[in-house]
C-alpha cells in the first residue's frame, strides 16, 4: 500500500526558529512536493523534486529551503519561521511520467 | 493569479441526492484534470482523473465532466451518502507526464450530505 509519511503532526514553534518538516515516502517515487493549505486559498505549492538533489521553486518558495538528499526523503525548511508561516503542511509523491499525487497526513504548524 | 478556481466555498446537500462541484481553469494548457477529496487531519486522497480528449469519466457514483470550450469541469456524486462530507479539491496539469507531475489546485468547497 501507498505511503507518505510526514514526521510531526503537530508543532509549534517560536518566532525566528529554524524548523524542519520531514517527508519520507516507500514508494519509490521520482517525483515529491511540498504545498501548504490555509482556508480559502487551497493548496500551493512551495517546492517540488524530480529528482534526488535536484529542485524547483513552486508558487510560493519565499522563506523556505528544501533539501533531496535521498530519494525517499524530501525537507522543507523554514530558515526563520514567521507567523505568516502557520499553515497546515503536506508532502506528496508521484511517479515520474504520472500526474496522481499521493499525501502524507499534513503537519499543522503554529508559529507564535 | 489562480488559474483553478472553484467558485463555492461550500456545498450542502440532502443524502441520496446528486451533489455538483464546479472548477474552472483559465490555462490552456492545462490537458489532464484530477479530483481530491480531503477528510479533516488526513491528507487529500485522489478520487477521478479525466484528459483533455475526453469529455466524461465515470467510476461508480462519481462522475467528472470536462468542457473544454468553456474551460469548466464539474464533478457529480450520485447519490450523496454522508460519508461523502469532506473538502473536494479540483487541481489540473499541463503537458500530460512530461511536467514532472506539478498539479495546480483550486482553493477547495467544503460539501456537507445531511441525513
Amino acid at each position: 500500500d501507498v505511503k507518505v509519511t510526514q514526521s510531526s503532526r503537530y508543532l509549534v514553534k517560536r518566532t525566528g526558529e529554524k524548523v524542519f518538516l520531514e517527508c519520507v515516502q516507500d514508494m519509490d517515487h521520482e517525483n515529491m512536493f511540498w504545498y501548504r493549505q490555509d482556508p480559502g486559498l487551497g493548496l500551493r505549492l512551495i517546492y517540488f523534486s524530480y529528482d534526488v538533489k535536484m529542485k524547483e521553486k513552486g508558487d510560493i518558495p519565499e522563506g523556505y529551503s528544501v533539501s533531496r538528499e535521498k530519494k525517499e526523503r524530501f525537507s522543507l525548511i523554514l530558515e526563520s519561521a514567521s507567523t505568516n508561516q502557520t499553515s497546515m503542511y503536506l508532502c506528496a509523491s508521484s511517479p515520474a511520467g504520472l500526474d496522481e499525487q499521493y499525501f502524507g497526513p499534513g503537519t499543522r504548524l503554529t508559529v507564535t | 493569479d489562480q488559474q483553478v478556481k472553484q467558485n463555492s466555498p461550500s456545498l450542502s446537500v440532502q443524502e441520496g441526492r446528486i451533489s455538483i462541484l464546479n472548477c474552472d481553469y483559465t490555462n490552456s494548457m492545462f490537458d489532464y484534470f484530477l479530483w481530491y477529496k480531503k477528510y479533516p487531519a488526513e491528507g487529500p486522497t485522489f478520487l477521478i482523473s479525466i484528459s483533455s480528449i475526453k469529455d466524461k469519466n465515470e467510476d461508480g457514483r462519481f462522475t467528472v465532466f470536462l468542457n473544454k470550450s468553456a474551460k469548466h469541469l464539474s464533478l457529480h456524486i450520485v447519490p450523496s451518502q454522508p460519508g461523502d462530507s469532506a473538502v473536494y479539491f479540483c487541481a489540473a496539469s499541463a503537458l500530460g507526464g512530461t511536467s514532472y507531475g506539478k498539479l495546480t489546485f483550486g482553493q477547495g468547497t467544503i460539501l456537507t450530505v445531511h441525513p
